[in-house]
């Protein structure tokens, strides 16, 4: 079954690059999805696809997802990306199981 | 515009039961599937399973199998999940969140959580 892992945190200053990654084997075969979830709030889908961007969300964040990791990376950072960003995969080999990642606090330094 | 509204936060006693509503609009109701998800207060989010409204085909995650039960209601598309024989341990908000297209599709839209409380 499909486990993920993401560092606890990240740190980026503002108008840097953060990169937020997702590890789990083979996850290069699967479509991994990405959500941001701000203090208070309901997780937002941010990436579908690996690397798809829904409407409304800001072209500074883009996705990558080969081997056995998955990238989340947000260019020139500002202080609104800060949040908890989560992966997530599903998991056909164990009778459709969803799999989310730890998840990975970004501080906007 | 798609909306998933779900009912108010409850405190409730330990080996009660609650039942939590998921109201959807703005879509058709019975073509989408619906994820339950789980998150203890302060940590990260849980998949409990997932529920296609349309036949009530449903699945549920390994590790909350007996613990959640969940329906869907097409007459007026509204999801729900049921939580049993409650636990201080089940303190957390739960969220629902309708799938993009298909069943292996990412969670689109997200209802605003409930969050329960159990405690004597």
């Amino acid at each position: 079954s499909s486990v993920l892992t993401q560092p606890p945190s990240v740190s980026v200053a503002p108008g840097q690059m953060a990169k937020i990654t997702c590890e789990g084997t083979g996850i290069g075969r699967k479509s991994v999805h990405w959500y941001q979830q701000r203090p208070g709030q309901a997780p937002v889908m941010v990436l579908y696809d690996d690397s798809d961007r829904p409407s409304g969300i800001t072209d500074r964040i883009s996705g990558f997802n080969s081997g056995n990791v998955a990238t989340l990376t947000i260019s020139r950072a500002e202080a609104g990306d800060e949040a908890d960003y989560y992966c997530q995969v599903w998991d056909s080999s164990n009778d459709h199981r969803g799999v989310f990642g730890g998840g990975t606090k970004l501080t906007v330094l | 515009e798609v909306q998933l509204v779900q009912s108010a936060g409850e405190v409730k006693k330990p080996g009660q039961s609650l039942l939590i509503s998921c109201r959807t609009s703005g879509y058709d109701f019975t073509n989408y599937w619906i994820s339950w998800v789980r998150q203890v207060p302060g940590k990260g989010l849980e998949w409990l399973g997932i529920i296609f409204p349309g036949d009530s085909d449903t699945r549920y995650s390994p590790s909350f199998q007996g613990q959640v039960t969940f329906s869907a209601d097409k007459s007026n598309s509204t999801a729900y999940l049921q939580l049993s024989r409650l636990k201080a341990s089940d303190t957390a908000i739960f969220y629902c969140a309708r799938h993009k297209v298909d069943a292996d599709d990412a969670l689109d839209i997200w209802g605003q959580g409930t969050m329960v409380t159990v405690s004597s």
